[in-house]
């Protein structure tokens, strides 16, 4: 267990959905990331939250949004959702903004568009 | 912007055999180095870090050395077991911006037969 809880861990819906994902840091951790994984782009970076606060974006859909709440843990929404957004979607986080000793993940969740 | 380029794999070796997956860099400034490992199933692992330059990072028997005059991060085994089989990520941090998005390489699959 590294301590971030990562919610479900599968989901399956119809196109045209919305969902949430939901992360619990680890304790102590006040960064959180969010990243994608699918086969053929690896691993994407999507946004990054510091104690309440988007610190970074990358290239986040205008579909997904997130945000990060007062007791750390951070929710990312998906609507709309496409067939392409299939995809492993993972949390990480650390202690602090700029993360220089790396992160921790958690085991994902396995979004499935039909 | 900043990228990392892994070993293409995947790779497939037999138990006690040396590894090594290539990992080279473009990055501004003095990036922070990692290499990530992914088992069946589950999130990302760190594995080891190196935070500047000449720095060695190692854990499990693994290790890698940040070499900045080949901008490189190569990871090396002397005797692989079949429990390393997984995914390998070779990702850094910028020193550049003030947030702490990572940028990961596409992996590298090993394969370790008995």
């Amino acid at each position: 267990d590294s301590g971030v809880t990562q919610t479900p861990k599968h989901l399956i819906t119809a196109t045209g959905q919305r969902v949430t994902l939901r992360c619990s840091p680890r304790s102590g951790d006040l960064s959180v990331y969010w990243y994608q994984q699918s086969l053929d782009q690896g691993l994407q970076f999507l946004i990054q939250y510091y104690n309440g606060e988007e610190r970074a974006k990358g290239n986040i859909l205008e579909r997904f949004s997130a945000q990060q709440f007062p007791d750390l843990h951070s929710e990312l929404n998906l609507s709309s959702l496409e067939l392409g957004d299939s995809a492993l979607y993972f949390c990480a986080s650390s202690v602090d903004w700029t993360a220089p000793h790396g992160y921790t993940f958690g085991s994902g969740t396995r979004l499935t568009v039909v | 912007g900043d990228s990392v380029t892994q070993m293409e794999g995947p790779v497939t070796l037999s138990e006690e055999a040396f590894l090594t997956i290539n990992c080279t860099y473009t990055a501004t400034g003095y990036p922070s180095l990692f290499w990530y490992v992914q088992y069946p199933g589950e999130g990302l692992q760190l594995l080891l870090k190196a935070t500047k330059a000449d720095d060695k990072g190692s854990n499990k028997g693994f290790e890698a050395t940040y070499r900045k005059e080949t901008t490189s991060f190569h990871l090396e085994k002397g005797s692989v077991q079949v429990s390393d089989s997984a995914v390998y990520f070779c990702a850094l941090v910028s020193s550049n911006t003030n947030a702490g998005k990572s940028t990961f390489g596409d992996g590298t699959t090993l394969t370790v037969k008995p």
